[in-house]
């Protein structure tokens, strides 16, 4: 069973829309965090949340909002979504500080 | 800065052979070093890690060392077999407060048979 779960698999946006990326994980972790990686920029880091609390935002837009309704829960949401806003977007897990990070199996974004 | 170099960015070797990809980092407080495994349309698969209070650590045919005072790790696939091929990332925790891991650019390992 996937122990983070992230939906959809697949997404085609327009650009000026508005999009949520779903992320939910079951492995007890504490602390959630979003990468994207796309052909220019392998992995990046954007956001890191512990215990429901933003602790690092590395996105300099703030068409990028992180939203956390469930301590499980870190869902993306993008606005006014631009073509270089494409790339698979990861969300992951762990426990707060040097916990090993565990990557869901990603949303691929595509904005045209 | 935050900046985390990986080399070679591509590399071949035969089945049988050892393949070493070597990261370096920058800032000295970085204590936490991962190593991810990604095959083209999966997600990133945590292979291996080494935290700053060790030199060297083995999990089968993977050895990961380091060396804190040149700001540098690697790690070593002994043995490889075709199922090893795949794209690889090393990465160093900046932020003990939040997490955040700072990736290397991958490495591309073709194992040829």
């Amino acid at each position: 069973d996937p122990k983070i779960i992230q939906k959809p698999k697949y997404l085609v946006a327009v650009t000026g829309s508005e999009k949520i990326l779903i992320c939910e994980q079951y492995l007890g972790h504490n602390a959630m965090y979003w990468y994207r990686q796309s052909a220019k920029k392998p992995l990046e880091f954007m956001f890191s949340y512990s215990y429901q609390k933003l602790m690092d935002n590395q996105t300099a837009s703030s068409r990028f909002q992180p939203q956390s309704s469930k301590k499980n829960h870190l869902d993306l949401q993008i606005t006014a979504l631009k073509p270089d806003d494409s790339a698979t977007y990861f969300c992951a897990s762990s426990q707060p500080g040097l916990g090993e990070q565990y990557f869901g199996p990603g949303t691929r974004l595509t904005v045209l | 800065g935050e900046q985390v170099e990986q080399l070679p960015s591509i590399l071949r070797v035969q089945e049988g052979s050892s393949a070493s990809i070597n990261c370096s980092y920058e800032d000295s407080a970085s204590n936490y070093f991962p190593w991810y495994k990604q095959e083209p349309g999966e997600n990133p698969k945590l292979i291996i890690d080494i935290r700053s209070n060790m030199e060297r650590k083995q999990i089968q045919e993977l050895i990961v060392l380091l060396d804190k005072k040149a700001k540098r790790f690697s790690l070593h696939i002994t043995d490889t077999q075709p199922g090893d091929s795949a794209m690889y990332f090393c990465a160093a925790n900046y932020n003990t407060n939040t997490g955040k891991l700072t990736f290397g650019d991958g490495t591309v390992l073709t194992v040829k048979p």
